[in-house]
């Protein structure tokens, strides 16, 4: 049972656009969402995240939207650079279980000069 | 400040053998956890430590695998006989604390093969 979702699994973008990744999820009891970048052989490193009170968050070129009444939220790369071709993830914690990350399946993102 | 370091990077392995995974966490940090990614799919939580107690094994897949962290420093994940399905990245990620907006911080995996 996934309990966060994320789309699309892959994704090029060109060089300046805005690259958008989006997941969902369902245990309501979630109410930390971080999103995590990993580059070819490094681990995941933490991107920007989110706590459901608020609705969007911005780090630089890094923006992440929260739907709390949708159960979704995306992340959005505006100005894209092919320094940024990597996989994301998504991910969701609990209060009550704080050290378990419960990540989504991974975008890979390839942006073209 | 040296990251989280695993060892081995890689180990291709036959089904039935076995094999020790290392972790190295962040100096100082009390929290270390386990996870997985088989081809693919997502990443998976396996277990996490506080210090050299076990606070969550809710996600060992089975009794094949065993975690250990004596003295509260380095983890190591055997696995005891492997399977073909054990096959993928394991993780290792340290914390200094233990709360919810606490970043773990992540180790470069071991791609682990069984053949």
């Amino acid at each position: 049972q996934q309990q966060v979702k994320q789309s699309p699994q892959s994704l090029i973008v060109q060089k300046g656009g805005i690259s958008i990744i989006n997941c969902a999820y369902e245990n309501t009891a979630f109410d930390y969402f971080p999103w995590y970048q990993q580059f070819p052989g490094k681990g995941p490193a933490l991107l920007i995240a989110i706590r459901p009170d608020v609705s969007e968050k911005k780090e630089g070129r890094f923006t992440i939207s929260f739907n709390k009444s949708a159960k979704q939220f995306s992340l959005h790369i505006m100005d894209s650079q092919p320094g940024d071709s990597a996989t994301y993830f998504c991910a969701a914690l609990t209060s009550s279980n704080t050290g378990k990350l419960i990540f989504g399946q991974g975008t890979t993102l390839q942006v073209k000069p | 400040e040296a990251g989280v370091t695993q060892f081995p990077s890689h180990s291709v392995i036959e089904k039935g053998q076995t094999v020790t995974l290392r972790c190295d966490p962040i100096s100082g940090h009390d929290n270390l956890y386990w996870y997985r990614r088989v081809m693919g799919k997502e990443i998976k939580f396996l277990l996490h430590f506080v210090k050299e107690s076990k606070q969550d094994e809710s996600g060992m897949p089975n009794n094949r695998f065993l975690a250990e962290r004596t003295g509260g420093t380095y983890s190591t994940l055997k696995v005891q006989p492997a399977e073909l399905e054990d096959s993928g990245v394991y993780f290792c990620a340290s914390s200094q604390e233990w709360h919810l907006q606490e970043t773990q911080y992540f180790g470069p995996g071991t791609r682990l093969l069984v053949l």
